[in-house]
């Protein structure tokens, strides 16, 4: 199985700040999406990159940026933070033809 | 635009007491549809993938059915480890992207 690994579960930010979520793939995919999930909005794409250093925006990416200098590494970069930007962001990672494996998630809070 | 609408938000069940939930799609060409499960503070868990109209996939208590406007999801006498936000999501044909529905809530009562 694929293991989507996000490296903070918890993360308090202030506003104004520049905060970088990271999520690294065991599996040597070639395909990563960074989601954020709000209630009653559901899950949103943000980004996504089909391979390194190449990167798509999806439905909302005004605020964020993303960087994937490695095949396994991919980062979301909110360039400086806001307060609507509280919420759980969720990474995932696809091979070819392949379903979406999710990591846990990041609760990140901006205060 | 693709859209996707699960039906009912949320459904309480007894145990063992069998139910569908209802995912209707609109989409340009699907390329597939997906089914997760997702807990409480935890990332979305594949389920199962369905590629065209009358296309079923099992698993235990699960079963999963296409037509070409909606997919259901069958749970046959549920326990309450069952209980979970269930996702479908679709796939538009030449896209990477997946557009997800809002999810069912479901809750299994001892």
């Amino acid at each position: 199985d694929v293991k989507v690994t996000q490296s903070s579960r918890y993360l308090v930010k202030r506003t104004g700040e520049k905060v970088f979520l990271e999520c690294v793939q065991d599996m040597d995919h070639e395909n990563m999406f960074w989601y954020r999930q709000d209630p009653g909005l559901g899950l949103r794409l943000i980004y996504f990159s089909y391979d390194v250093k190449m990167k798509e925006k999806g439905d909302i990416p005004e605020g964020y940026s993303v960087s994937r200098e490695k095949k396994e590494r991919f980062s979301l970069i909110l360039e400086s933070a806001s307060t609507n930007q509280t919420s759980m962001y969720l990474c995932a990672a696809s091979g070819v033809d392949q379903p979406q494996h999710f990591g846990d998630g990041t609760r990140l809070s901006i205060l | 635009e693709d859209q996707v609408t699960q039906s009912p938000e949320a459904l309480r069940l007894q145990e063992g007491e069998s139910s569908s939930l209802n995912c209707s799609y609109t989409v340009s060409g699907l390329r597939g549809l997906f089914w997760y499960r997702q807990d409480p503070g935890k990332g979305p868990e594949f389920l199962f993938t369905l590629y065209s109209a009358g296309e079923e996939k099992e698993k235990e208590r699960l079963k999963a059915t296409l037509t070409k406007k909606e997919s259901f999801l069958h749970i046959t006498a549920p326990k309450p480890e069952d209980s979970a936000t269930y996702l479908c999501a679709v796939q538009q044909a030449g896209s990477y992207q997946l557009t997800f529905g809002k999810g069912t809530k479901l809750s299994v009562i001892p």
